[in-house]
């Protein structure tokens, strides 16, 4: 069955740092994965996707992400992080070799601290 | 603004009543959507349309109706709900939902609360 797993349900990391956001999939096709961001009190904005060439990915706000294969993975990550990232965010996937179904995460909490 | 507008914003409601949320994206998209969000949960799918036809139903309860009159509006009646239903209510739209890898876009939900 297809799925989507987001390990943490907080990150915290101290800004200017590099933080990254975990996500792995299962699916029985290939995938289309896509990193979504909500601000308090909004609806869920897109940040990127991965659909197939280039395993980087870059999206907007300077975020990037990694599709992984291998490891089934889809980490989205952030050279310097700012304060005003903090949000929560969700990976999800459609799987191509199944019902094209969007399946999302549960969401991580990213909190950059000053 | 990601060109997905829901109305109202907040809805306090009995179990009673009867109401209905509102959605409407400026997008020119062919397929809308409803999801449910609540708390520590993925968000869960509930209704699925495509150049107006439902496509999805997820087993959702006959208290929750869907109504898309046009590719631009969608509605979610509500009638004698409870309070396990209280929960952000998110609209979405895409290009469409068939092979292609569109992603969705949002509006900013109904906060609903059944008292």
């Amino acid at each position: 069955a297809q799925s989507v797993a987001q390990p943490e349900d907080q990150v915290n990391v101290a800004e200017g740092n590099p933080l990254t956001v975990k996500c792995t999939y299962s699916v029985s096709g290939n995938p289309y994965l896509f990193w979504y961001v909500q601000y308090p009190n909004r609806g869920l904005q897109f940040l990127l996707k991965y659909i197939t060439g280039d395993n980087l990915v870059k999206g907007s706000y300077g975020f990037e992400a990694e599709f992984n294969k291998s490891q089934t993975s889809f980490h989205l990550k952030k050279p310097s992080a700012l304060v005003s990232d903090s949000a929560l965010y969700f990976c999800a996937v459609r799987d191509t070799g199944g019902t094209y179904k969007y399946i999302f995460g549960t969401g991580t909490r990213l909190k950059v601290l000053a | 603004e990601t060109g997905v507008t829901q109305t109202p914003r907040h809805l306090v409601m009995g179990m009673t009543n009867k109401k209905s949320l509102k959605c409407e994206q400026h997008l020119g998209h062919n397929a809308m959507y409803w999801y449910k969000q609540s708390a520590k949960k993925p968000l869960e799918l509930m209704f699925v349309y495509n150049f107006k036809e439902q496509t999805e139903n997820n087993s959702v309860p006959s208290r929750f109706s869907p109504e898309c009159p046009n590719s631009s509006h969608l509605f979610l009646h509500l009638h004698t709900l409870q309070p396990e239903d209280s929960a952000l209510y998110l609209c979405a739209s895409s290009q469409g939902t068939g092979t292609g890898d569109h992603e969705q876009y949002f509006g900013p939900g109904t906060r609903l609360t059944v008292t």
